[in-house]
């Protein structure tokens, strides 16, 4: 168990409003990671941080903002929700063992935005 | 445009026999190579690795195979077992960033 959670793990929304995914992790790590898994796509890189107040941004941006205020807290907000960011989200953190490469991953966050 | 690749979405193998499942890239600039697995309702987790620079590594029924000059690689599941049924992701590294697959649904028939 890496020790990464997300919360929520589902949620429902309306399109035009805001919304909030939370990872949390208890493992210090430097590097944390948001992805989308959709059908045919496989993961896909939103945003990633490489240390408190440091992002940047992934494949498929836009629509998406994070914050990162403490080294445990990575925060993904959809400013305005649309359709097409129905997806299920994954949180990721590097491993401190093994590869330096390999990244742990959250159970995920069902999004549905209708 | 996506720089990993596998194109067999789904793959079906009896228990006992081998499972090969493939990958191929675009982006020389790679330096590592991951499969993931992933049950339903889960998060991935890692399986196996692979550096650049070498073309083989083993972990006890999985072992990878990367082919730089096709830049192309492979895993290998010896024997398959009914819990190895799941979705397999190919994932390559360039700059601490993952590129992911689309994945490759494996069923392992009894």
């Amino acid at each position: 168990d890496a020790g990464i959670t997300q919360s929520p793990r589902h949620k429902v929304t309306e399109t035009g409003t805001p919304v909030t995914l939370r990872c949390h992790q208890t493992e210090n790590h430097r590097y944390m990671y948001w992805y989308r898994q959709d059908p045919g796509h496989g993961l896909r890189l939103i945003h990633y941080s490489y240390g408190v107040k440091d992002t940047d941004k992934g494949e498929v941006s836009d629509g998406y903002s994070v914050s990162r205020s403490k080294t445990e807290d990575f925060l993904l907000t959809l400013e305005s929700a649309t359709s097409s960011q129905t997806s299920v989200y994954f949180c990721a953190i590097t491993a401190t063992s093994g590869s330096p490469h390999e990244q742990f991953f959250g159970p995920g966050t069902r999004l549905t935005v209708l | 445009d996506q720089q990993v690749k596998q194109n067999s979405p789904s793959l079906s193998v009896q228990e006992g026999r081998i499972s090969i499942l493939n990958c191929d890239y675009t982006n020389s600039m790679f330096d590592y190579f991951l499969w993931y697995k992933k049950y339903p309702a889960e998060g991935p987790t890692f399986l196996i690795s692979i550096s650049s620079i070498k073309d083989k590594n083993e972990d006890g029924r999985f072992t990878v195979f990367l082919n730089k000059s096709a830049k192309h690689l492979s895993l290998h599941i010896v024997p398959s077992q009914p819990g190895d049924s799941a979705v397999y992701f190919c994932a390559a590294v360039n700059d601490y960033k993952l590129s992911f697959g689309a994945g490759t649904t494996v069923t392992v028939r009894a």
